[in-house]
């Protein structure tokens, strides 16, 4: 069975150091795996995926994501966090069911405080 | 931003009343998917659609319907609305072939809770 897990449901971060939002996965077949972020009465914003090639990721907001096939991880990085990073957020993986419906982890609370 | 939209945003309502949250794309996306998901919490994928007049259930089993008469629109449909709806709805779609296929753009989502 294909599922996604965020073993950290809150990351706390100081404002300007760098950020790990950890995600792994198990997939059968290749995995097509993405990032979105969700503020707080909102929907989700697409941040990065990958689908092939490099295992550095880079996304919007300054976001990039590693993907390692060895610890089949897609952990999402930023050098320096914004007070703005504050959010939830989900990593996924495409499905192979079900309409390739995405299949997401239960999120992480990214705290970066001033 | 994507150009999905979703409506009402928020909506109260008693319980046994029949709802419907609508959902459109003006992207021209064949897939469209519904999630629910509890405040804070994951997403559970209720519904999807192919294209038109097709609709499927998805992995959480939910008393809600759906329908897909056009491209643009995915309406969900609650026939008598209960406690244990109180949650939040969205909807997604993504293109049907190439890579950006896998990318679903997401609508802001409704709130509903009934009362």
């Amino acid at each position: 069975a294909q599922s996604v897990a965020q073993p950290e449901d809150q990351v706390n971060v100081a404002e300007g150091n760098p950020l790990t939002v950890k995600c792994t996965y198990s997939v059968s077949g290749n995995p097509y795996l993405f990032w979105y972020v969700q503020y707080p009465n909102r929907g989700l914003q697409f941040l990065l995926k990958y689908i092939t090639g490099d295992n550095l990721v880079k996304g919007s907001y300054g976001f990039e994501a590693e993907f390692n096939k060895s610890q089949t991880s897609f952990h999402l990085k930023k050098p320096s966090a914004l007070v703005s990073d504050s959010a939830l957020y989900f990593c996924a993986v495409r499905g192979n069911q079900a309409g390739t419906a995405l299949i997401f982890g239960k999120g992480t609370t990214l705290s970066v405080s001033s | 931003e994507a150009d999905i939209y979703q409506t009402p945003r928020y909506l109260v309502i008693g319980t046994g009343k029949k709802i419907t949250l609508e959902c459109s794309q003006t992207m021209g996306h064949d897939k469209m998917y519904w999630y629910q998901q509890d405040p804070g919490m994951e997403l559970h994928l209720i519904h999807y659609s192919y294209g038109v007049n097709s609709t499927e259930k998805g992995d959480l089993s939910s008393e809600s319907t759906v329908s897909r008469i056009r491209t643009e629109h995915f309406p969900l449909t609650l026939e008598s609305a209960r406690p244990s709806h109180t949650s939040q709805y969205l909807c997604a779609s993504t293109k049907a072939a190439g890579h950006d296929s896998y990318e679903q753009y997401f609508g802001p989502g409704t709130r509903l809770t009934v009362t």
